[in-house]
């Protein structure tokens, strides 16, 4: 089985600002894909960011990027240029190659952007 | 194009009763699966229907149960509701099965007294 870490419960940062959230995973597959999602206070869950296993290359979402480190079996999220609108719950989440549609989540971190 | 709808928003039930939840799929998606978020935590997977059939059961007890019909939408069903099943229940489709993005209705909100 699949588990997903978030070590942050949460955490702060001023607008304009840049700040990284850590995830961290345990599987034993090779191929698999990797989220970040945002839950702003009205709840409604969105995707932030997406990385495939078997891509090297970093993700980039305007100014949301990952640092992918397979390896080490880690999946930080960087957000630059913090806006308020950027304040929710954060979370990362596992997915194993052709085995459905099963998100595996970690237990979130909330991001406080201030102005 | 609408998202994701679920239905009811908040939802009242007592020990023991049993409970429908409703999530229609944004049009043209054939997956929808479903999700229970405990207050504080993290969603945990319960159910993922592609095609109108099962193809993923999380660890969730036989009390809970769910269905998919020909136009896509997808029915929750917990029966015997316990105190500990109280929390927003999220739905999420997608085109297929198997990688694509997945998009999440707003979720209903349960609480079992």
């Amino acid at each position: 089985a699949q588990t997903v870490t978030q070590s942050q419960p949460e955490m702060s940062v001023q607008e304009a600002e840049t700040v990284t959230l850590s995830c961290t995973y345990d599987t034993s597959e090779n191929n698999y894909y990797l989220f970040w999602y945002k839950q702003p206070p009205s709840r409604q869950m969105i995707l932030v960011i997406r990385q495939e296993a078997y891509k090297q290359q970093n993700a980039t979402e305007n100014r949301f990027s990952v640092n992918f480190q397979k390896a080490a079996k880690s999946f930080s999220l960087k957000i630059s240029d913090s806006q308020l609108g950027d304040t929710a719950m954060y979370f990362c989440a596992f997915m194993k190659l052709n085995a459905g549609n099963m998100l595996t989540f970690g237990g979130g971190t909330r991001l406080m952007v201030k102005p | 194009d609408a998202g994701v709808t679920q239905s009811p928003t908040h939802l009242i039930k007592t020990r023991g009763q049993h409970v429908t939840l409703r999530c229609s799929p944004i049009s043209g998606h054939k997956s929808v699966s479903w999700y229970q978020q405990v207050l504080g935590q993290g969603p945990q997977f319960i159910f993922q229907y592609y095609e109108k059939e099962e193809r993923g059961r999380g660890n969730f007890p036989d009390r809970f149960s769910a269905r998919q019909f020909p136009n896509y939408s997808s029915e929750l069903n917990v029966n015997a509701l316990l105190l500990g099943d109280s929390a927003l229940y999220l739905c999420a489709s997608s085109l297929w099965t198997g990688g694509n993005e997945q998009y999440f209705g707003p979720g209903t909100r349960l609480t079992v007294t």
